[in-house]
């Protein structure tokens, strides 16, 4: 039973364009909400992240936006670029964090 | 910076052979993690630790046992490997218990 989701394997896109990854969970208890950026040979790292008590969160180039109604969650990367190519994962945590669960991740590809 | 080093990049072992995966963190958190990663089901719990000495068992603890001797060190431990076991493994610690800092992981795989 997965309960956060990225039914997006991959995703590809013009560099400068928009990238939308999407996620979406099952158990309203996640409070807090993280997207993580994983490139090849390397652990993931931490891109942003959102509290439950929020609708948006924006970093530079990267929001994040939180729809608890539909238990949904959306990285916006504007502009893409070549560098952003990577796996991105999604991930929800009960309160503290000591329990995390992670989506299965979307490739994203940005095409120069 | 934060940084998370993990024992081995790569990993071969035989079916049944005692394997120990190592983990040291310099930042001194007092969480540290383990997880699996595979193909299409994404990062895996096996088992946390909040605290020297404690642990507690994550989604898939099954096959492993964990030790946390001192704060900056997290050992896997698989007591008999077996084909099913071969994955990317990944440690994490944090602080605060959100935002995760991972190691580069250590590819394991059992033949």
């Amino acid at each position: 039973d997965q309960q956060v989701k990225q039914n997006s394997p991959s995703l590809s896109v013009q560099e400068g364009r928009i990238s939308i990854l999407n996620c979406d969970y099952t158990n309203s208890m996640f409070d807090y909400f993280l997207w993580y950026k994983k490139y090849p040979a390397e652990g993931p790292t931490f891109l942003i992240s959102i509290s439950s008590i929020k609708d948006k969160n924006e970093d530079g180039r990267f929001t994040v936006f939180l729809n608890k109604s539909a238990k949904h969650l959306s990285l916006h990367i504007v502009p893409s670029q070549p560098g952003d190519s990577a796996v991105y994962f999604c991930a929800a945590s009960f309160t503290g964090g000591f329990k995390t669960i992670f989506g299965a991740g979307t490739r994203l590809f940005v095409k120069a | 910076d934060v940084k998370v080093t993990q024992s081995s990049r790569y990993l071969v072992k035989r079916t049944g052979e005692k394997v120990f995966l190592e983990c040291v963190q310099d930042m001194d958190h007092e969480n540290m993690f383990w997880y699996r990663q595979d193909p299409g089901l994404g990062l895996r719990l096996i088992y946390f630790s909040y605290d020297v000495k404690m642990k507690e068992k994550g989604d898939i603890p099954e096959g492993y046992s964990v030790s946390r001797e001192k704060k900056e060190r997290f050992s896997l431990i698989l007591e008999s490997a077996s084909t099913n076991q071969t994955s990317m493994y990944l440690c994490a610690s944090t602080r605060r218990g959100y935002e995760q800092y991972f190691g580069p992981g250590t590819r394991l795989t059992v033949t």
